[in-house]
């Protein structure tokens, strides 16, 4: 039973499309996040929520827009897909913000055409 | 800027044998520091951690060991083993910054049987 899930694991599409990534985690954690690592392999956060509020929102274009329905889920909507957007993005959650201690999910690798 | 790094893109090991992997930061309000485990396809997956309160801790095979005064910290693997081989991510985060996590670009080891 996997603890922070997903979806989809690759993700293919087109410059100016709209997609989503949808994250739950079913580890009772108060605070989720949206990583994304780059080209170079650096892992860089996008934002955190903490139930359901949002807590960090680093600079991130404001085609991106997290939704947190409820503290279980994050999910990542990204409109007018470029092609620098291409990279892996992860969901991780983690309790009370707690001493960076994360759990990650798999990945999500998106290519923009 | 980067504030964590990990000079070694890559590392090779014989089976059996000691495994260093080395990370300095340069941001001295950090006041924890994580080790992460990758493996392909997959989520990082935390390791072992250290509070700046201690120089030293231990978790079976896997010890790290930080330096305040030359802001570096490092990861001991023994004996290495072939199962061993990923990347190894460090992270570090400061209380005053809600725990956020900032990582290092990775060092791929290989453990050679």
């Amino acid at each position: 039973d996997t603890a922070v899930s997903q979806t989809p694991k690759y993700l293919v599409t087109q410059m100016g499309n709209d997609k989503s990534i949808k994250c739950e985690q079913n580890l009772g954690h108060d605070t989720m996040y949206w990583y994304k690592q780059d080209s170079k392999k650096f892992l860089k956060i996008m934002f955190s929520y903490n139930n359901k509020e949002l807590i960090i929102n680093e600079t991130v274009p404001n085609r991106f827009s997290p939704k947190s329905p409820d503290k279980a889920h994050l999910n990542l909507h990204i409109n007018s897909l470029e092609l620098g957007d291409s990279a892996v993005y992860f969901c991780a959650s983690s309790q009370d913000r707690g001493m960076g201690k994360l759990f990650f999910g798999s990945g999500t690798q998106l290519s923009v055409l | 800027d980067q504030q964590v790094k990990q000079n070694s893109p890559s590392l090779s090991v014989q089976e059996g044998r000691i495994s260093i992997l080395n990370c300095d930061y340069t941001n001295s309000m950090f006041d924890y520091f994580l080790w992460y485990k990758k493996y392909p396809a997959e989520g990082p997956t935390f390791l072992i951690s250290i509070s700046s309160i201690k120089d030293k801790n231990e978790d079976g095979r896997f010890t790290v060991f930080l330096n305040k005064s030359a802001k570096h910290l490092s990861l001991h693997i023994v004996p290495s083993q072939p199962g061993d081989s990923a990347v190894y991510f460090c992270a570090a985060s400061a209380r005053n910054a809600g725990n956020m996590l900032t990582f290092g670009g990775g060092t791929r080891l290989m453990v050679k049987p």
